[in-house]
């Protein structure tokens, strides 16, 4: 059962225009989410994350938006570099249950090309 | 750096054999995950310890069973291993309480032949 859903496996954009990564989560309990991002034959990083009590949080180049009855989340990543080039993994998780767990998405690659 | 540790990076072992991964979470940390990446797959997550104690499980095989000692380092073995069972296998940690991020290791390549 994937709660948290991305729908989109791949994405292409120019260098210095906006990377729009979205993702879904069907369980309304999820109180907590975070953006990962990962490079080949490393570990994923954190990026970036934000709180059910919040719809936007901001950190540099990159935000994350949050629509609570859509239950749904984007990241933007203004301007792109091709330095951001990676998988990006959606993350959430029910603070109040399971000290910590996080439910993974697929990944969504994205291309910064020049 | 993350300040999570993993051993060893690359493994290469037989089908049937058994192999053990090993984990040192980040200085504080209580809890330890692990997770698996195959091809095409996102991160499954396996299992997670709190300070010794098992406390959720995920897609574990039964083959596998994990432990986290007094130490907090945590161990994840492998066993009956299957050509199936090629994947990276990551360990995260984080300090509950701290908004639930956790921090992964670079991760242990196994590859089964």
């Amino acid at each position: 059962d994937q709660q948290v859903k991305q729908n989109s496996p791949s994405l292409s954009v120019q260098e210095g225009r906006i990377s729009i990564l979205n993702c879904d989560y069907t369980n309304s309990m999820f109180d907590y989410f975070l953006w990962y991002k990962k490079y080949p034959a490393e570990g994923p990083t954190f990026l970036i994350s934000i709180s059910s009590i919040k719809d936007k949080n901001e950190d540099g180049r990159f935000t994350v938006f949050l629509n609570k009855s859509a239950k749904h989340l984007s990241l933007h990543i203004v301007p792109s570099q091709p330095g951001d080039s990676a998988v990006y993994f959606c993350a959430a998780s029910d603070r109040g249950s399971t000290l910590g767990r996080l439910y993974f998405g697929r990944g969504t690659q994205l291309t910064v090309w020049p | 750096d993350s300040g999570v540790t993993q051993t060893p990076k690359h493994l290469i072992t037989a089908t049937g054999q058994r192999v053990t991964l090993r984990c040192s979470p980040r200085s504080g940390d209580l809890s330890v995950y692990w997770y698996q990446q195959s091809l095409d797959q996102g991160l499954q997550f396996l299992i997670q310890y709190y300070n010794g104690e098992e406390r959720a499980k995920g897609n574990i095989l039964e083959r596998f069973s994990a432990q986290q000692f007094p130490d907090l380092h945590s161990e994840l073995n492998l066993s009956s291993l299957e050509l199936g069972d090629s994947a990276l296998y990551f360990c995260a940690s984080s300090v509950v309480g701290a908004g639930n991020t956790i921090y992964f290791g670079e991760g242990s390549w196994l590859t089964v032949v």
